[in-house]
């Protein structure tokens, strides 16, 4: 069975430009989840999807980021537009009927 | 507010056991992760424990969780250099079958010296 698998594994961008990340979660699962690691930091919680619904978005840092799960399946985190401080490693994890959250590589955006 | 603190590197030989310890600070944490990073790889799930075990033993791995001091340890016995990794620590606070968000630590760097 596939895992979580990210989309692109890097990406290079100058400040104020647009940058769009992929998520596909493993198949079946209803939980897709965001988070993002800046600097060697802890990992935050960016948002939670359950199908196509944003369960909680307390994480989102502000107004330039925006994610979508269409029909439930894939989703994208659009960053528009990017600044310095959005450079950092964006993981995305899904979970179904159980606790255990699978993650993917991860993508790790430079912003320069 | 929750709050997830780990020390961020350790270093020990081979064969030896390693101890990564975390702390958080809210109590109402259902279950508790380790979480590990090869470099350029994504997230493994190592083990998990639910907050009313004191103990999960998997293998090398021994998981010891106090919920007074609201302390959780991950011990690795005979570590090999394919441990090497960063080691995350996280909470939620959702049931079984819920989802919900992890809380994480900094994730504590674990170097294996042969």
């Amino acid at each position: 069975e596939a895992g979580v698998t990210q989309f692109p594994s890097h990406s290079v961008i100058e400040k104020g430009q647009t940058v769009t990340l992929r998520c596909d979660p493993i198949s079946g699962h209803d939980n897709l989840y965001w988070y993002r690691r800046v600097m060697g930091k802890e990992i935050k919680f960016l948002l939670h999807f359950v199908k196509e619904s944003k369960q909680d978005e307390s994480g989102m840092p502000n107004n330039r980021f925006l994610a979508e799960r269409t029909g439930g399946t894939y989703s994208t985190l659009k960053v528009q537009p990017a600044e310095l401080e959005d450079s950092g490693v964006y993981f995305c994890a899904s979970s179904g009927d159980r606790v255990e959250a699978f993650f993917g590589q991860g993508t790790r955006l430079t912003v320069v | 507010g929750e709050d997830v603190e780990q020390s961020l590197f350790l270093s020990v030989r081979e064969g030896d056991s390693s101890v990564i310890n975390c702390t958080y600070t809210d109590s109402s944490s259902t279950y508790l992760y380790w979480y590990k990073q090869e470099p350029g790889a994504g997230l493994q799930l190592l083990t998990y424990i639910f907050s009313n075990m004191d103990m999960k033993q998997d293998q090398r791995l021994t998981v010891l969780l106090n919920k007074k001091d609201k302390h959780l340890s991950l011990r690795i016995a005979d570590t090999q250099t394919g441990d090497s990794a960063i080691y995350f620590c996280a909470e939620s606070f959702n049931s079984y079958n819920q989802g919900g968000k992890l809380i994480f630590g900094q994730g504590t760097e674990l170097s294996v010296k042969p």
